[in-house]
């Protein structure tokens, strides 16, 4: 079946520092994917809808600046936390829609900054 | 986009049939309905999906009425495996705009 492929699973990083996340998807192509980050005990909060080969539409209270989403093709996403602080530490989850619209979602990176 | 609506938690024991509702009383008529399964510090699970009746897996049914404004997850002979957050997503085809998450049930099976 279709696979997503996230990493890192885990990062550890000092305040201050930028950290990448990437996201693969390993056996389809997609042109349409979604970034959401996920407190402890809370649901997924919808950080950006990202089109292949256009720009990311953020939701309200997200900084674009602060994370950046390149989808430069139709097999990888990346999500960069630039200068993160310890609020942005939160689990970050991928999620691509591949064939007849279905979802697949990647196994998250839990982020943790120091 | 059609909100939806679940209970919080549910408990229930092993062995036992769960049950768990959604309320998405805007669905469109393009709209498919899917449940997913977390497990913490991973990422959701596709459980189910259906549009409209019955729908049956290995792993669960899925109830949807007539109107389409509620469904029914339904879990047999839960495990202590099947603790876990449950989210119904209601998403229409062709759909290239937001995925928006309801808050989810966090079921869990006590022994």
């Amino acid at each position: 079946g279709a696979v997503v492929s996230q990493h890192p699973s885990w990062v550890i990083c000092k305040s201050g520092t930028s950290v990448k996340i990437e996201c693969r998807s390993l056996d389809f192509q997609a042109t349409t994917m979604f970034w959401y980050r996920q407190f402890p005990k809370q649901s997924l909060m919808l950080m950006a809808t990202s089109n292949e080969g256009s720009k990311a539409t953020y939701e309200q209270g997200v900084e674009k600046d602060k994370f950046l989403i390149n989808h430069a093709s139709l097999t990888l996403s990346t999500l960069t936390v630039t200068s993160a602080h310890p609020e942005d530490s939160s689990f970050y989850i991928c999620t691509y829609r591949g064939p007849n619209e279905k979802l697949f979602f990647g196994s998250g990176t839990q982020l943790s900054v120091l | 986009l059609a909100k939806t609506t679940q209970p919080i938690s549910m408990d229930s024991y092993e062995g036992q049939e769960v049950n768990i509702t959604c309320s998405h009383n805007n669905i469109a008529t393009n709209d498919y309905i899917t449940w997913y399964q977390q497990f913490p510090s991973q990422g959701p699970r596709f459980i189910i999906q259906g549009y409209k009746t019955k729908v049956t897996n290995e792993v669960a049914s899925l109830f949807i009425p007539a109107d389409r404004k509620s469904s029914t997850l339904s879990l047999p002979r839960v495990s202590l495996s099947d603790t876990a957050v449950y989210y119904c997503l209601v998403d229409g085809s062709g759909n290239t705009g937001k995925l928006i998450f309801g808050q989810g049930t966090t079921l869990q099976v006590k022994p």
